[in-house]
């Protein structure tokens, strides 16, 4: 009964390199959400998707970061051109249903490291 | 959305009860009540949630007053594994899915 796994746990990038993060729901799980936990501050929401479908994108920066969820494999986050600010850690959630009574479960994220 | 106030840190003792209160007074009518908890170096682990009456599950039971205005987490045995931030959190029905992790309450379970 796996949980949502993310990878890598840890990547370490350049400033300017690019950035993917990957997501697999759990087992019977439709919807995506990406979620980011700057040092020292709360998560706070980026991204919510179903298959295919970006649903709602409002957290996520205008410039330089997209995300998917194609109809078969993992969601992935993708940073383009990273800068220092983009440091973090990146936790994915999923939940079966979509509605307030339907849990978001969390992967251990992955922990981005710009130099 | 509806804010919740906690306690900023509490210590338990190993193999007691631990009683974490959350304040939600602004709460509406449809709105539930989650809590998770995120151990150093982890995501958020969902615990339990409730709308109106009280919920047990195999982790933790979550008691809900009267008038929803407040409600406590109870882990029933506290081990040093429970060491952890719990989060409680009011889930709105619009955008459900933003889910607001405050500052939390830092627990500290002691042997």
């Amino acid at each position: 009964n796996a949980g949502v796994m993310q990878n890598p746990r840890h990547l370490v990038r350049r400033r300017g390199q690019e950035a993917r993060l990957r997501c697999s729901p759990m087992k019977g799980h439709s919807h995506v959400y990406w979620y980011r936990q700057l040092p020292e501050e709360g998560l706070k929401f980026m991204v919510y998707l179903q298959k295919e479908n970006i649903i709602d994108e409002s957290g996520m920066p205008k410039e330089r970061f997209s995300a998917e969820f194609p109809k078969e494999g993992p969601s992935i986050l993708r940073i383009q051109q990273v800068v220092r600010g983009d440091s973090a850690a990146y936790f994915c959630a999923s939940s079966r249903l979509d509605g307030a009574d339907s849990p978001l479960h969390f992967g251990n994220g992955t922990r981005l490291t710009v130099t | 959305d509806a804010k919740t106030t906690q306690p900023t840190s509490m210590d338990c003792a190993e193999g007691r009860a631990a009683n974490l209160p959350c304040n939600h007074s602004t709460i509406s009518g449809n709105e539930y009540v989650y809590w998770y908890r995120q151990i150093h170096s982890q995501g958020p682990q969902y615990i339990i949630h409730g709308l109106k009456n009280n919920e047990t599950n195999e982790m933790a039971s979550l008691i809900i007053t009267e008038d929803r205005k407040s409600s406590t987490l109870i882990l029933p045995h506290a081990t040093l594994r429970d060491t952890a931030v719990y989060y409680c959190i009011v889930r709105a029905l619009s955008n459900d899915y933003k889910l607001s992790f405050g500052a939390g309450t830092t627990v500290t379970v002691r042997a």
